[in-house]
């Protein structure tokens, strides 16, 4: 396993148009985020899975955005009539959520970003 | 939202000294970690401190967590030309707050380490 992998890694689009990231995390991680990241910002939570259920969403995600896990393991991000503010890198991370983890200690793997460019 | 603020925002050394980078957060946490990012790549785990620790180890890292300060530092020491990157915190907040599942990220610090 090479870590999590994220598709494409460079999308530049017009406003309107749709796009979609996939993201693969490691096989063995449970857990499934997507993160925001402006130009000199820390990354901002969007959601996240565990296995194929959504259990958090950001106030972030408009209506625009949607995300699935459909089998628990790779994800969509699909953003919908994209704006030039949607320009950003979508980072998406994993890990590994079970018994051992009830303390709370999330620790993320991820991956190496999808960037978004919207003219 | 994010959860802390890092200082200094930026950060420029020479190679050899030791870099300090501090990150404030807000809400009652069950840990803190630190990550870097080297630019236009993702993040890459660090170090993870508890809320019952007072101060970790690891390599040349060392970090500390005063939680009655809502606090962290991140210490850095012999840093190297391979230590540029941004350093960002993030916490996990303690149930029941909603969203305790998930890390939030502070604004980071950009560290420049001159050969």
């Amino acid at each position: 396993d090479t870590g999590v992998s994220q598709d494409p890694r460079h999308k530049i689009t017009k406003r309107g148009q749709n796009v979609t990231f996939r993201c693969d995390p490691i096989s063995e991680h449970n857990r499934l985020y997507w993160y925001r990241q402006t130009l000199g910002q820390g990354p901002e939570f969007l959601t996240y899975f565990q296995n194929e259920a959504q259990l958090e969403k950001s106030r972030l995600l408009s209506d625009r955005f949607s995300a699935e896990r459909p089998k628990g393991s790779f994800s969509t991000l699909e953003i919908q009539r994209t704006e030039q503010g949607d320009s950003a890198m979508y980072l998406c991370a994993s890990s590994r959520w079970g018994r051992t983890s009830r303390s709370g200690a999330n620790v993320l793997t991820f991956g190496a970003g999808s960037r978004l460019t919207v003219l | 939202s994010q959860q802390g603020e890092e200082d200094p925002q930026a950060l420029s050394i020479q190679e050899g000294e030791n870099a300090t980078m501090n990150c404030s957060y807000k809400t009652s946490i069950n840990n803190l970690q630190w990550y870097r990012q080297n630019s236009g790549r993702g993040l890459v785990h660090l170090i993870l401190i508890r809320s019952n620790e007072r101060e970790k180890h690891s390599g040349r890292l060392r970090v500390t967590l005063d939680t009655s300060k809502k606090s962290s530092s991140l210490l850095i020491t012999a840093s190297r030309a391979a230590d540029t990157a941004s350093y960002f915190c993030a916490t996990v907040s303690l149930p029941p707050i909603q969203g305790a599942q998930k890390l939030v990220f502070g604004q980071g610090t950009r560290l420049t380490i001159n050969p």
